[in-house]
């Protein structure tokens, strides 16, 4: 039962313009909702994460919308820029209490490609 | 951001053989300890949760006797994978949680291949 879903393997996107990655969830314990960067052959670095009690969080290029009604959650890098060519992972945390997110439980990965 | 490493990047065994993964925080102290395995094209499968000092906590479907972790210090979680078949090959990555942080940090992984 996957939990967390990316239904999208791959983006393609130009240099300068709007990358937008999204990520579906089933369960409606989760309260922490995060993207990772994985660059091949390196572990998952964090990006950005948001709460479930929020909607938007924004820092710098890179924006998380969450919509908790329709158990959505969106990545917007803009702009985008060949760097950020990478396989970007959503996770999602249930209870997680004081200084630690705990256990994830991670979508598939969408692979972005900006062009220059 | 702090750093969490892993040993050996890439590893080739035979069936039947052991294999041991090391994950190491490097600059600060892990709490709990984490292993994960990807599949091809796949999402990171958490396998288990350790605590420095305690046994670990494996998902369901583990095999914990097949899977065997070590949180024997604060800035070291080993995992070893015993008698290992083809099956069992796959991509195996640890990340570490210190009190200080909010965050996981991710190792590079590590390339099991069993022929």
């Amino acid at each position: 039962d996957q939990q967390v879903k990316q239904n999208s393997p791959s983006l393609s996107v130009q240099e300068g313009r709007i990358s937008i990655l999204n990520c579906d969830y089933t369960n409606s314990m989760f309260d922490y909702f995060l993207w990772y960067k994985k660059y091949p052959a390196e572990g998952p670095t964090f990006l950005i994460s948001i709460s479930s009690i929020k909607d938007k969080n924004e820092d710098g290029r890179f924006t998380v919308f969450l919509n908790k009604s329709a158990k959505h959650l969106s990545l917007h890098i803009v702009p985008s820029q060949p760097g950020d060519s990478a396989v970007y992972f959503c996770a999602a945390s249930e209870n997680a209490g004081g200084t630690s997110y705990g256990k994830l439980t991670f979508g598939q990965g969408t692979i972005l490609t900006v062009h220059p | 951001g702090a750093v969490v490493s892993q040993h050996p990047s890439r590893v080739i065994c035979k069936s039947g053989t052991s294999v041991k993964i090391e994950c190491r925080s490097l600059d600060f102290q892990a709490t709990t300890m984490f292993w994960y395995r990807q599949f091809p094209k796949q999402s990171l499968m958490l396998m288990a949760t350790s605590n420095e000092g305690s046994k670990a906590t494996y998902e369901q479907g583990v095999e914990k006797d097949k899977f065997l972790i070590n949180h024997a210090s604060l800035t070291l979680s080993t995992l070893t994978v015993t008698s290992a078949h083809p099956e069992d090959s796959s991509f195996y990555i640890c990340s570490a949680e210190g009190s200080s942080y909010n965050e996981q940090f991710f190792g590079p992984g590590t390339r099991l291949t069993v022929l």
